[in-house]
């Protein structure tokens, strides 16, 4: 079974400072990998992916994603933070092997940047 | 472009009735949609999975006959919640993928239920 681990409830970085969300995952095959990111009372939006390919991801807003198959990892990063990067973040997998198409998420990250 | 929406955005009800929540992709053809519920500082718990003209897939404890899901075309998927209690309130949010749109999900703005 396929899941996803987020071990830190929060993390604080100030305004200016590099930030790492941090997610391993787990699944029987190959993983399609995503970030989302949640505001207040809103649905989720899409960050980036990893499909295939470099392991260097980039994505909206200035994040970016590493894959490292050996650590099963896949870790969002931005190199300074920004007080609107405030809110929850989620990493979520998908084993490309399986036929359904449902993603599994961690169970959030709140990031909090102080000005 | 992968616009999904959600209707309504909040909806207060007493308990015993039943509540509908509509969910529309907006400029795709979604094949399957995905029903999510999450309870405050917490993730999301996927509900059930349905594909177009079928059947739902529910997870396990989802009860399917308290939680129906109508996926009757290619751009609504409807979830209705019978006999709402208020253990039910909770903040429901739908998405949508085509496998065109590259594997990721696309998600709606999510319906706040409050059962009173």
């Amino acid at each position: 079974a396929q899941s996803v681990a987020q071990p830190e409830d929060q993390v604080n970085v100030a305004e200016g400072n590099p930030l790492t969300v941090k997610c391993t995952y787990s699944v029987s095959g190959n993983p399609y990998l995503f970030w989302y990111v949640q505001y207040p009372n809103r649905g989720l939006q899409f960050l980036l992916k990893y499909i295939t390919g470099d392991n260097l991801v980039k994505g909206s807003y200035g994040f970016e994603a590493e894959f490292n198959k050996s650590q099963t990892s896949f870790h969002l990063k931005k190199p300074s933070a920004l007080v609107s990067d405030s809110a929850l973040y989620f990493c979520a997998v998908r084993d490309k092997g399986s036929s359904a198409s449902k993603i599994i998420f961690g169970s959030g990250t709140r990031l909090s940047i102080r000005p | 472009g992968a616009v999904v929406s959600q209707h309504p955005s909040w909806v207060i009800c007493k308990s015993g009735t039943s509540v509908k929540i509509e969910c529309r992709s907006l400029d795709f053809q979604a094949t399957t949609m995905f029903w999510y519920r999450q309870f405050p500082k917490q993730s999301l718990m996927l509900m059930a999975t349905s594909n177009e003209g079928s059947k739902a897939t529910y997870e396990q404890g989802v009860e399917k006959d308290k939680f129906l899901i109508n996926h009757a075309s290619l751009t609504l998927s409807t979830l209705t919640v019978t006999s709402a209690h208020p253990e039910d309130s909770s903040f429901y949010i739908c998405s949508a993928s085509e496998p065109g749109l590259g594997h990721e999900q696309y998600f709606g703005p999510g319906t706040r239920l409050t059962v009173t």
